[in-house]
């Protein structure tokens, strides 16, 4: 059973620029989370999607935004990005509310 | 509000030593869940285990344990004859509420360094 896969692993940007990143889950999974690990925040809840509505939210700003598709599938969007946007972002699926599988992340270098 | 506090940010110790790493919680909800994460150099969140509020039975799984104390709001994980492979960043996580899995907290984090 194939795990949950992000794509790009790594990005390079600049300040300003926007950037989407993507999360296929887990074959069965409705619900993908995504999350945000800095050195000085450590890992925090961006938002959550379940058949394609945003369920749940972060304290994020505006800037972060995402989206899930009918297959399952989500991307997220960050705009106008910052050096402090620099990051792991980790996506999660889930089938229920009981546990959350965890994908590679995908590691956004702003400069 | 919720919270998970990991107190030890770094802990080292050599093979074949046990070893606990310590978890507190915080929330008003009476249903809730707490995972264990491990995060290797490569940065995926390896799941190890959740609990939920209302089983309180201490696991075992090989040389991992765990000990979920509601009276002390404590989830602390014991590993048994600690080997190289264990080093990495384990996390223990809450999630409660009604999406009491797909929203969680993480606490900080414990570096974990096994030595030859």
């Amino acid at each position: 059973k194939a795990g949950v896969t992000q794509t790009p692993r790594y990005l390079i940007k600049t300040r300003g620029q926007q950037v989407t990143l993507s999360c296929s889950p887990i074959s069965g999974h409705r619900s993908v989370s995504w999350y945000q690990q800095t050195p000085g925040q450590g890992l925090q809840f961006l938002f959550e999607y379940f058949s394609e509505t945003q369920r749940n939210k972060g304290n994020f700003p505006g800037r972060f935004s995402g989206r899930q598709f009918s297959n399952s599938r989500s991307e997220m969007n960050v705009s106008t990005l910052e050096l402090g946007d620099s990051a792991l972002y980790l996506c999660a699926s889930s089938k229920n509310y009981n546990e959350q599988f965890f994908g590679p992340g995908t590691r956004l270098t702003v400069l | 509000a919720q919270k998970v506090t990991q107190a030890q940010t770094e802990i080292s110790v050599v093979e074949k030593e046990d070893v606990t790493l310590d978890c507190v919680y915080e929330t008003r909800d009476t249903t809730y869940y707490l995972f264990w994460y491990k995060q290797p150099p490569s940065g995926e969140l390896v799941f190890l285990i959740r609990r939920n509020s209302f089983d309180e039975q201490n696991e075992i799984s090989g040389r991992y344990s765990w000990n979920f104390q509601k009276s002390t709001s404590s989830f602390n994980f014991t590993i048994t004859a600690s080997q190289v492979v264990d080093s990495a960043v384990y996390f223990c996580a809450l999630g409660s509420g009604e999406t009491s899995g797909s929203r969680l907290t993480f606490g900080e984090g414990t570096q974990l360094t096994v030595n030859p």
